[in-house]
């Protein structure tokens, strides 16, 4: 059974910080990595994909791969009300390069 | 704009009845998905398709089936519909080999 684990939280961080949201998969095998933000009663939206060790950074996104850790994490640097939602990691592996989706991190950004 | 749709939006039925929802994307993706979400329980994959021809059972498909009219249109079918398949349910898109998705807006379907 692929497992994919987050903090469920919620995270409360003041507006201007730096939120930080884990998450670690147990397939050893695992191609793609995915941070995927869903606002309440809506639809996932896709915002990062990594797929090699080390950092990708998108604006105020920063994704972080460790495969031998088996951890992949997001940074959002400067955290914006707007911000507030659930953030979903999805591991994508296999031949059929399934995506295995964790329970999400609620993150709450306090004006 | 190039979009995933999903129809109904919300469908409230009862316990036996046969529901049908839909998916249509102008994406121009290969790859389609049917997903739902639980609280607490994130998104688990119901069925996925890569083409017209190929369709395969995802984690919990029991109690569901599905038909790929065309490149574009994925349908989900409850035969006898039950209230634990009370949920939100997502289309998803992909294409490529970092199968990215793309999620349409999702149906809210009550069982009762």
């Amino acid at each position: 059974q692929k497992e994919v684990e987050q903090n469920s939280g919620p995270l409360s961080v003041p507006e201007g910080a730096i939120a930080s949201l884990n998450c670690t998969y147990s397939d050893r095998g695992s191609q793609s990595f995915f941070w995927y933000r869903q606002y309440s009663g809506k639809s996932p939206e896709l915002i990062m994909s990594i797929y090699s060790n080390g950092d990708k950074e998108d604006g105020r996104f920063t994704a972080q791969l460790n495969k031998a850790s088996q951890y992949v994490s997001l940074l959002i640097r400067d955290s914006q009300p707007s911000d507030s939602a659930t953030y979903l990691c999805a591991v994508s592996s296999g031949s059929a390069r399934q995506l295995t989706f964790g329970s999400g991190t609620q993150l709450t950004v306090l004006p | 704009d190039a979009d995933v749709t999903q129809t109904p939006r919300n469908r409230i039925t009862k316990t036996g009845k046969r529901i049908m929802l839909e998916c249509s994307q102008t994406k121009g993706h290969d790859r389609m998905y049917w997903y739902r979400q639980d609280p607490g329980l994130g998104l688990r994959l119901i069925y996925y398709s890569f083409d017209v021809k190929d369709i395969n059972k995802g984690e919990i498909s029991d109690g569901y089936s599905v038909s790929r009219q065309a490149q574009a249109k994925f349908s989900l079918s409850l035969e006898s519909a039950i209230p634990n398949q009370t949920a939100l349910y997502f289309c998803a898109t992909s294409h490529g080999s970092y199968n990215e998705q793309f999620f349409g807006p999702g149906t809210r379907l009550t069982v009762l």
